[in-house]
């Protein structure tokens, strides 16, 4: 298995480019999650999903969509990046039973 | 809103002697997981603590869930330079294990 993976692994946009992180699981998991993070503040959740189809707004949406037409993908979308969107994002899956958290290796984004 | 309080922030210690970090909560917590960050790396999650006074241990790692649930701690004891890295607690509070609050996260420094 591969587990959580994430592309790209760094980006570099200029204001107001979009973009789209991609976001893919293996493992099955009905529950995925996107998080940023940025230095001394630990993770903040963006949008998650609880199966294909579904999806719902985490702590801070404002700025990013997503959509989950399979299980397996979980894309997030930049509309129009913005230097306060400079950060490490993270793509999660979740287990249902034990409720772990798998965590992708992340994308590096820089927003000039 | 519910917030999570790690402290300290950092801690440097000499390869072998204990670390402990504390999470704390003004509302009570529902379900603390708490993980580990390596440096340029992804969380990896290490338990999951449910019930009031609740501990469990991890070779030289303890887990505790406090009695009130409004707090909970992770101790190491005899530090190794593997040790090295952030640690978050995060929790569900009332909006299921798809709304996790993190923590900001303890960073870890062991000196050989």
């Amino acid at each position: 298995n591969a587990g959580v993976t994430q592309t790209p692994k760094f980006q570099v946009l200029k204001t107001g480019q979009s973009m789209t992180l991609q976001c893919a699981q293996d493992m099955n998991h009905e529950y995925m999650s996107w998080y940023r993070q940025d230095p001394g503040m630990g993770l903040r959740l963006i949008h998650y999903s609880v199966g294909a189809g579904i999806t719902d707004q985490g702590e801070v949406p404002n700025g990013y969509n997503v959509s989950r037409s399979t299980t397996e993908d979980f894309p997030l979308r930049l509309l129009s990046a913005a230097p306060s969107q400079t950060s490490v994002y993270f793509c999660a899956s979740r287990d249902s039973t034990y409720n772990e958290q798998f965590f992708g290796p992340g994308t590096r984004l820089t927003v000039l | 809103g519910q917030q999570v309080m790690q402290i300290p922030q950092y801690q440097h210690v000499q390869e072998g002697e204990d670390f402990t970090t504390y999470c704390n909560s003004s509302t009570t917590l529902s379900n603390i997981q708490w993980y580990k960050q390596r440096p340029g790396g992804h969380p990896v999650f290490l338990i999951q603590l449910v019930k009031s006074g609740e501990v469990k241990k991890q070779k030289r790692l303890t887990f505790q869930f406090g009695e009130a649930k409004k707090n909970s701690s992770l101790h190491i004891t005899a530090t190794q330079t593997t040790d090295v890295g952030t640690y978050f607690c995060a929790d569900s509070f009332s909006g299921g294990y798809n709304k996790l609050i993190f923590g900001a996260g303890t960073r870890l420094a062991v000196h050989p």
